[in-house]
């Protein structure tokens, strides 16, 4: 069983629209979380879920909101895509309350989200 | 959370030790090590990671610096699957969320 998985896995769109991206996690972990790694491949956190509860927020633009519904799923929508938001975008997960502890994070296998 | 310096690629030969170095003069004594990679078109992978004393696992060996300032990922003997990249993190414990904050890493490519 994959541990963390995510679909789409490909996502072609144009802009305007509105998309969705589902993540999964089936190992137990109280927080999720969600990074995007752009065309210059560096990777960047958006947001993390402990337990359903917004505990990372970065600089991101409205556009993108995040919803968990229980604490093994943790979904992306973003409205009114744009060019600049075509990025892979990966989903993980992690033990513990994410404040105070060093466990490992483990990461799906992306989402390639192309926006023409 | 401190930074950390990476060299931008490194190559190893098949079957040989690959070390790869991390600087992270500025590290504080509540942040660990972790080490990370992300091989081609997959999801980052959890490698290893340590606060003082070395590490080793089934994966790698972390060597840490007594003063803490640096650190070396050694993979003992390097198949071509360990061709990726690699990333070097330096995190606070105790302190806010637990977010990974990814540089540039090492490019490793594995020769046969």
């Amino acid at each position: 069983d994959t541990a963390v998985s995510q679909t789409p896995k490909y996502l072609v769109t144009q802009m305007g629209n509105d998309k969705s991206i589902k993540c999964e996690q089936n190992l137990g972990h109280d927080t999720m979380y969600w990074y995007k790694q752009d065309s210059k491949k560096f990777l960047k956190i958006m947001f993390s879920y402990n337990n359903k509860e917004l505990i990372i927020n970065e600089t991101v633009p409205n556009r993108f909101s995040p919803k968990s519904p229980d604490k093994a799923h943790l979904n992306l929508h973003i409205n009114s895509l744009e060019l600049g938001d075509s990025a892979v975008y990966f989903c993980a997960s992690s033990q513990g309350r994410g404040r105070e502890d060093s466990y490992e994070q483990y990461f799906g296998p992306g989402t390639r989200l192309t926006v023409t | 959370d401190a930074k950390t310096t990476q060299p931008t690629s490194m190559d190893c030969a098949e079957g040989r030790a690959a070390n790869l170095p991390c600087n992270h003069s500025t590290i504080s004594g509540n942040e660990y090590v972790y080490w990370y990679r992300q091989i081609h078109s997959q999801g980052p992978q959890y490698i290893i990671h340590g606060l003082k004393n070395n590490e080793t696992n089934e994966m790698a060996s972390l060597i840490i610096t007594e003063d803490r300032k640096s650190s070396t990922l050694i993979l003992p003997h390097a198949t071509l699957r360990d061709t990726a990249v690699y990333y070097c993190i330096v995190r606070e414990v105790g302190q806010g969320a637990q977010k990974l904050v990814f540089g540039q890493g090492t490019r490793l490519t594995i020769n046969p």
